[in-house]
């Protein structure tokens, strides 16, 4: 079976530090890979999309960005955060742009900027 | 521009009675519609979709219903149990397109025991 592990659950971080978030999947191969953020009282948004190993399509232009350096593993960084980057980030795999494929997420991470 | 809302910001039923959770898009290309509850601490689990091809889909205790001209869709959950307790996403995509999923703001639900 799939399983889709993200870490850490839990991250706080003083603004202006570097971040990164790790994703990886298990179980399929070339699989579609997403970043969401759910901030406080919102709904998910889509930030990053990949159907590939090194290829990335942005949503949101910010200070973020991700990058797919093995088939399964999705990373989000940023070089320095903001206070607005705080909020829940999820991670997320569908096995092809089908659509009857659901996306299937992680348990996110917590990111609370101090 | 929020393409599909969930006005209801959360909602309450007694245990035993039927949650109907609603759900509105404005893009008229949205054609596959997605539930996911969500649990704090945990990401989304998909629960059930519907194609616009259909207007209802069944999964147990949960149907999803389709009003394309209105732009409407609901999720009913019958009997509601206190598990049920969580936040439902609605969302919505074109499979002529990238397929990326456009996400609602949730409903939290409480089932009462």
């Amino acid at each position: 079976s799939q399983t889709i592990h993200q870490w850490p659950a839990t991250l706080v971080q003083p603004v202006g530090s570097p971040l990164s978030l790790e994703c990886t999947v298990e179980g399929t191969s070339n699989p579609n890979l997403y970043w969401y953020r759910q901030a406080a009282g919102r709904g998910l948004q889509l930030l990053f999309y990949s159907v590939g190993i090194g290829q990335i399509s942005s949503e949101v232009p910010q200070n973020l960005s991700a990058s797919r350096p093995q088939d399964r593993q999705f990373i989000l960084s940023s070089k320095k955060l903001l206070l607005s980057d705080s909020g829940f980030y999820l991670c997320a795999w569908s096995r092809s742009f089908t659509f009857d494929q659901p996306q299937h997420f992680g348990d996110g991470t917590r990111l609370s900027i101090l | 521009d929020q393409q599909v809302k969930q006005n209801s910001p959360s909602l309450s039923v007694q245990e035993g009675r039927i949650s109907i959770l609603n759900c509105d898009y404005t893009n008229s290309m949205f054609d596959y519609f997605l539930w996911y509850k969500k649990y704090p601490a945990e990401g989304p689990t998909f629960l059930i979709s519907i194609s616009s091809i259909k207007d209802k889909n069944e999964d147990g205790r949960f149907t999803v219903f389709l009003n394309k001209s209105a732009k409407h869709l609901s999720l009913h959950i019958v009997p509601s149990q206190p598990g049920d307790s969580a936040v439902y996403f609605c969302a919505a995509t074109t499979t002529s397109g990238t397929y990326k999923y456009i996400f609602g703001t949730g409903t939290r639900l409480k089932v009462l025991a």
